[in-house]
């Protein structure tokens, strides 16, 4: 069964520019939500998507949105770039929204750099 | 306000002994308790977890032990090896959300 996929693996931006970052869940997986790493903040959750629709979402500015397809791929949308958006950027993705296990599978990241 | 935090940035440990890593919560609220291990360049894996209902689960190696009335959970590798190498997090999460609280992690190194 293949993984957590994530595109872009590494992205150079600049300030005020826009970002989208794809994410393509594992096969049969309906819960897909993002976190931003960074050196300072740690893993910050971003937002869930469950059947193409926002569940949760963390304490980040309207400039970071999301969004959930019918097939349960995501993309986050990030506008205005500031130097502090530079980070990694994880999605993972869940089999179950009822029962919570808790366990999520994370893909490999994409790296931003906003210079 | 940190709810989860893991106190020690890093921890070596030699090949064979037992690894502890340790991390404390704020927020009663939480029920649910993982930990990730994390490579370089790697997204966080899932290592085991343990509910708020249980003091203890053991996974081979690894056994986590939770004390709710001090709010503080602790992760045993035993014994640990050198594959063990890599970054723990500690992670909460309340009810049926999805959404995870990390701890900033703890670098173990396993010397051989």
């Amino acid at each position: 069964k293949a993984g957590v996929t994530q595109t872009p693996r590494y992205l150079i931006k600049t300030r005020g520019q826009q970002v989208t970052l794809s994410c393509s869940p594992i096969s049969g997986h309906r819960s897909v939500s993002w976190y931003q790493q960074t050196p300072g903040q740690g893993l910050q959750f971003l937002f869930e998507y469950f059947s193409e629709t926002q569940r949760n979402k963390g304490n980040f500015p309207g400039r970071f949105s999301g969004r959930q397809f019918s097939n349960s791929r995501s993309e986050m949308n990030v506008s205005t770039l500031e130097l502090g958006d530079s980070a990694l950027y994880l999605c993972a993705s869940s089999p179950d929204s009822g029962l919570n296990t808790g366990e999520l599978f994370f893909g490999e990241g994409s790296r931003l750099t906003v210079l | 306000d940190q709810q989860v935090k893991q106190n020690s940035p890093s921890l070596s440990v030699q090949e064979g002994r037992i690894s502890i890593l340790n991390c404390d919560y704020t927020n009663s609220m939480f029920d649910y308790f993982l930990w990730y291990k994390k490579y370089p360049a790697e997204g966080p894996t899932f290592l085991i977890s343990i509910s708020s209902i249980k003091d203890k689960n053991e996974d081979g190696r690894f056994t986590v032990f939770l004390n709710k009335s001090a709010k503080h959970l602790s992760l045993h590798i035993v014994p640990s090896q050198p594959g063990d190498s890599a970054v723990y997090f500690c992670a909460a999460s309340q009810g049926s959300a999805r959404q995870l609280t990390f701890g900033s992690g703890t670098q173990l190194t396993v010397l051989p």
